[in-house]
């Protein structure tokens, strides 16, 4: 099974601010299926990068994604008060599909 | 606009079968590029993929689950369900049913729903 390691942990940055996400693969994602999605209080997740770089509908495009192999980074341009939430990348490659534990994006 | 929901009981005795039902509107839910599936959420942890399923009745399990989890679909009333068997208090969490466009990878969710399992 393929492990996910996000970092940090948590990120503690003011609005306005460039947010910087790192998730790392313990096994090359396949064809660059890497997916991050957003997750609020209450919340389900909600799509936000797919391909590792394709913006899904809807998304704004201060969020971008890159990466391949096993480093992929998820980057916020500028953070907007909505995007303080905690932030997850899922491999979808190779079965079973798995998540990293997650980064908190908190209001310093 | 696709929507899902979640429905069925929020508590169930250990040993027993979970059982959820995923209601799905305003798509086609025969579409032959959308597969189905469940997520898991335990109170403030991550999330885990359970399973999914293709239109035409294609499972795709968890192998950390795979012994105990069932996924059916029922196309006539455009539902799709989970069942897992001889739960524990493990298996308590949010239970999230989506939709996407490959086996494990989810551009729709549900608002999911709270199982808890205790006696």
């Amino acid at each position: 099974e393929m492990v996910l390691t996000q970092s940090p942990g948590t990120l503690s940055l003011s609005p306005g601010e460039r947010a910087t996400l790192s998730c790392r693969a313990s096994q090359r994602v396949s064809s660059s299926y890497l997916a991050w999605y957003q997750q609020k209080p209450g919340q389900a997740p909600r799509l936000l990068i797919y391909g590792a770089s394709s913006r899904a509908t809807g998304i704004p495009d201060r969020f971008s994604g890159s990466g391949s192999g096993t480093d992929f980074t998820l980057t916020i341009s500028r953070l907007e008060p909505e995007d303080f939430a905690v932030y997850y990348c899922q491999q979808y490659g190779s079965s079973p599909g798995t998540f990293g534990q997650g980064t908190k994006v908190e209001i310093k | 606009q696709l929507q899902l929901q979640e429905s069925g009981p929020g508590l169930v005795k250990p040993s027993e079968t979970l059982s959820l039902t995923c209601t799905v509107s305003g798509v086609s839910f025969s579409s032959n590029i959308s597969y189905w599936g469940w997520i898991r959420q335990p109170p403030g942890k991550g999330l885990e993929w359970i399973g999914s399923i293709s239109y035409s009745g294609n499972t795709y399990y968890n192998p950390s689950l795979r012994s105990r989890v069932t996924i059916s679909v029922d196309t006539s009333k455009n539902q799709f369900s989970l069942k897992l068997s001889s739960v524990t208090a493990a298996d308590t969490a949010v239970y999230y049913c989506a939709r996407g466009e490959m086996v494990l990878w989810f551009n729709v969710w549900g608002k999911g729903t709270t199982v808890t399992v205790s006696s």
